[in-house]
């Protein structure tokens, strides 16, 4: 499987809205609801933010919503703050027993 | 409180072999699904394989580019998981992750430890 299709970079100022696309195929995002969005801040581990496209996990901020369309899904981080600066990734399960990610989006918190 | 703590990355040559340990606390680890995730330092996430838990039957299953070189196994008794590496090329330099899984949903992740694979 291709990895799944993300910005380079997103940037925003503090309280404003951004959102990050991810673009799969029918193979994967495009077939399924198992669409999961991750947080990675420099040196750290990943962070589940956004699972199933739109449900998140106990702890995670309001601020941070999940949607899909199609073959396309969406990660929109509201009301940004400069902790929501670092790197995100998309996921996707992509069929038998496979799971393919996206390239990473850097968001600069301006 | 999770808790995943990985070991046993380090240099090794091209065709070595390496064994990853993840040590796991703050949950019932007999009854979780487990991951292991990599990424080339500078890039991005790539799912290595996962073992479901014993008792929805144990099984392994790998991405195409470790599939028969690396063998996920698990020691409930040690609330530990395992990544044995084989055969090991260039191409596998990175960090690895241990993860819980939820339904392909990678929950919990350690901090990683670093293989590197040059002669």
């Amino acid at each position: 499987q291709s990895a799944l299709t993300q910005p380079a970079s997103v940037s925003g100022s503090p309280g404003q809205s951004i959102t990050i696309s991810c673009t799969g195929t029918t193979s994967d995002i495009g077939s399924y609801t198992l669409v999961s969005w991750y947080q990675q801040h420099p040196g750290k581990g990943p962070k589940l933010m956004i699972f199933d496209v739109n449900k998140r996990p106990s702890g995670i901020s309001n601020r941070f919503s999940g949607s899909k369309s199609g073959n396309t899904a969406s990660l929109t981080i509201s009301g940004l703050q400069a902790e929501d600066e670092a790197d995100y990734y998309c996921c996707s399960y992509a069929g038998s027993s496979a799971v393919v990610f996206g390239g990473g989006t850097k968001l600069t918190v301006l | 409180e999770v808790r995943l703590v990985e070991s046993g990355g380090g240099l090794v040559k091209p065709g070595g072999s390496l064994r990853l340990s993840c040590a796991a606390s703050g949950f019932t680890f007999s009854n979780a699904w487990m991951s292991w995730v990599r990424q080339v330092p500078g890039k991005g996430l790539e799912w290595v394989g996962h073992i479901e838990s014993k008792t929805d039957g144990g099984t392994t299953d790998y991405a195409a580019p470790v599939k028969g070189r690396f063998t996920i196994s698990r020691d409930d008794s040690k609330n530990t998981l395992y990544l044995q590496m084989n055969s090991l090329k260039s191409e596998d330099t990175a960090v690895y992750y241990c993860t819980t899984e939820d339904n392909w949903n990678y929950d919990s992740w350690g901090q990683g430890t670093l293989v590197t694979v040059s002669s």
